[in-house]
């Protein structure tokens, strides 16, 4: 089955700690992205990776870092300088830039800060 | 300042009838607009795209519209069924993102 998996769905951390997010795809999609989604509020871009080795700040990174180490992994590192990381995260893949592709969407991870 | 603004109320509706979401945006000037579904604590699925020069679009039971002079869109959703009951987004596209509405939330009765 092809896909985007994200792992774990739900996490928790304490104040001052960094936390991965995993997200993976098997769909050969070139570009993978990162949204934040809060009650009440569209889906904020955090990163954008077009390809491998490259990726891109989207409206809302400070506090964020990714890697693009391969094409298929895209993972998210929520940092302490975060001020307010509790939120549903989202990874999506597309062939290419969303201007003409749909976006393939994992199930999400849910980050509680305790 | 950007903006996309869909309905602001839930919409409960009854089964059988035809539901209608807008989706209007302010400095924007896309050259595709997309509707995704999102249900309670998962990830969005595409459903349809319509492209600037398109007036609307056809999906078994769904149909969007893409006006650009009201810069507006509507999605429809006929005949609808309880299982139609879910979260609507708008999402429009530039040249390397897509910015997000905040969704409509759907109910049908049975």
């Amino acid at each position: 089955d092809g896909g985007i998996t994200q792992s774990p769905k739900y996490l928790f951390r304490k104040e001052g700690q960094n936390v991965t997010l995993s997200c993976e795809q098997n769909l050969n999609h070139d570009a993978m992205y990162w949204y934040r989604q809060d009650p009440g509020q569209g889906l904020r871009l955090i990163y954008y990776s077009q390809i491998v080795n490259d990726f891109q700040k989207g409206d809302i990174a400070e506090g964020y870092s990714v890697s693009r180490e391969k094409k298929e992994s895209f993972p998210l590192t929520v940092t302490s300088a975060q001020k307010n990381p509790t939120a549903f995260y989202l990874c999506a893949s597309s062939i290419a830039l969303p201007l003409n592709n749909e976006q393939f969407f994992g199930p999400g991870t849910r980050l509680t800060v305790l | 300042s950007q903006k996309i603004e869909q309905n602001s109320e839930a919409l409960n509706i009854q089964e059988g009838k035809t539901a209608t979401l807008t989706c209007n945006y302010t400095n924007y000037s896309p050259a595709y607009l997309q509707w995704y579904r999102q249900d309670p604590g998962r990830g969005p699925v595409f459903l349809l795209l319509i492209r600037e020069n398109e007036k609307e679009k056809r999906k078994e039971r769904l149909k969007v519209t893409f006006d650009t002079t009201l810069k507006q869109s509507l999605f429809h959703i006929t005949a609808s069924q309880p299982a139609d009951s879910a979260t609507y987004l708008c999402a429009l596209a530039d040249d390397y993102k897509l910015s997000f509405g905040a969704g409509t939330t759907v109910t049908v009765r049975a």
